[in-house]
């Protein structure tokens, strides 16, 4: 049984440009969060995705935004990127809102 | 915010020894918490949770204490071994309806042989 996984595990980008990152949830879970990981820091949370529809979000500008498919996977996407955006980008299911977090191994953004 | 900046808390500790690793939360209506273990370049990796109707649970070698009064939380490694060195984070779930976790202070634990 595969846990929760992301897509691309590292990416480059330039200042500007606009990104989109992939997850798929461990089987069986219906919603996913997505938490933004700056070096050295811990999580902080963007988003959370439970019946398509965004239910919670962080304090994170609109730039920000997500989407979540009919099969539970989920992508986040960042417009107009900053250099600030670089950092490690973490999805997160669980099997219900408020149920036990599984993370995936993240997705490494680095903006140049 | 919860963030730490560069240079994290270290705990360094011998192979066999007991771990103890602390955590301050914020907010007194949190009710539940998580402790997450992160190895370089991984995910973190859950270790154990609590309620907030509990004040301790007890897992494989690992035991969570929750102290509401102060707002703290505690994570016990038994027995510690090299493996278990890595960054640890405590989070609180401060969302309502949806889970919504505020990370704590990282804590890195040295394991030396």
């Amino acid at each position: 049984d595969a846990g929760v996984t992301q897509s691309p595990t590292h990416l480059i980008k330039t200042r500007g440009q606009q990104v989109t990152l992939r997850c798929s949830p461990k089987s069986g879970h219906d919603t996913v969060s997505w938490y933004q990981q700056a070096l050295g820091q811990g999580p902080q949370f963007i988003f959370q995705y439970y019946e398509e529809e965004e239910r919670q979000r962080g304090n994170f500008p609109d730039r920000f935004s997500g989407h979540q498919f009919p099969n539970y996977s989920s992508e986040l996407n960042v417009n107009a990127l900053l250099l600030g955006d670089s950092a490690l980008y973490l999805c997160a299911s669980s099997p219900g809102p408020r149920a036990e977090a599984f993370f995936g191994q993240g997705t490494r953004l680095t903006v140049v | 915010g919860e963030s730490v900046g560069l240079h994290l808390p270290t705990l360094s500790v011998q192979e066999g020894d007991n771990s103890i690793i602390n955590c301050a939360y914020s907010n007194s209506a949190s009710d539940y918490f998580i402790w997450y273990k992160q190895e370089s370049g991984k995910g973190p990796q859950f270790i154990i949770d609590i309620r907030s109707n509990m004040d301790k649970r007890q897992g494989q070698r690992v035991t969570v204490l929750l102290n509401k009064t102060v707002k703290h939380l505690s994570l016990q490694i038994a027995a510690t071994q090299p493996g278990d060195s890595a960054v640890y984070f405590c989070a609180e779930n401060i969302g309502t309806g949806f889970q919504k976790l505020v990370f704590g202070t990282g804590t890195r634990l040295l394991v030396s042989p």
